[in-house]
């Protein structure tokens, strides 16, 4: 089923931007649908955005201004770029397959999650 | 945008007892991108139920999903110590333009 591991800067400025990365292991970044989620403290979940497996991404809308999701085949890595970040984006991100079986689609592979504060 | 509201966003019980989550849709949603996560403090997600009922590999058959349309419901037939945690549900919008939505959670506590 494979594992994910999220790395990326515990602390980051506002209004600079945030780079996280996913790594993807026993198994392929080929052929699946990747996802980033986050959660700020105490707080729900939140959808970031999603890459599918032809490259065309999809972002929520409060944040597609700003987010960037890209997949490098070569290293078996997904990544989120978030850019103009600011204290609100403080919370735990989190990376996930988009899986789909027949025509159902649900995230059954979950990174542990990297905290991120947004803070000078 | 299709909001999932979730109820109650506490629920009290006991151990041996029933849960019963729901999760309703501000608009008619497809059963079959409809699906329910576990979360206890300090991990990741984990995904309980796809596509509104179909249980995940692992999960035991004490947890059981219905629903369809607006309305959706979690059961937890005799709740166990691990069960203890915040559930979501959560909608995949297959049409453009495509998004991910989340319920805001059902903390289930011990009583």
């Amino acid at each position: 089923q494979g594992q994910l591991q999220e790395s990326g800067p515990g602390l980051v400025k506002p209004s600079e931007t945030l780079f996280l990365t996913c790594t993807v292991s026993g198994g392929s970044v080929r052929g699946h649908y990747w996802t980033w989620i986050r959660q700020p403290p105490g707080q729900g979940l939140e959808w970031i955005g999603f890459i599918n497996d032809s490259g065309g991404t999809h972002y929520n809308p409060s944040l597609q201004s700003r987010a960037l999701i890209s997949v490098d085949k070569s290293k078996n890595q997904f990544s989120l770029r978030l850019s103009s970040v600011v204290t609100a984006d403080t919370g735990r991100y989190y990376c996930a397959r988009l899986n789909y079986y027949g025509p159902l689609y649900y995230m059954d592979v979950w990174g542990k999650g990297t905290t991120v504060t947004v803070s000078s | 945008e299709n909001a999932l509201t979730q109820s109650p966003g506490i629920l009290s019980l006991s151990p041996g007892e029933r849960a019963t989550l729901s999760c309703r849709a501000s608009h008619s949603v497809s059963s079959d991108y409809l699906a329910w996560y576990q979360q206890k403090p300090g991990q990741a997600p984990r995904l309980l139920i796809s596509g509104a009922s179909n249980r995940a590999t692992g999960i035991p058959d004490r947890f059981s999903a219905s629903g369809s349309g607006t309305d959706f419901t979690l059961t937890i037939s005799r709740l166990e110590a691990e069960d203890f945690a915040v559930y979501y549900c959560q909608h995949y919008t297959s049409s453009a333009p495509r998004t991910i939505t989340f319920g805001q959670g059902t903390r289930l506590e011990i009583k």
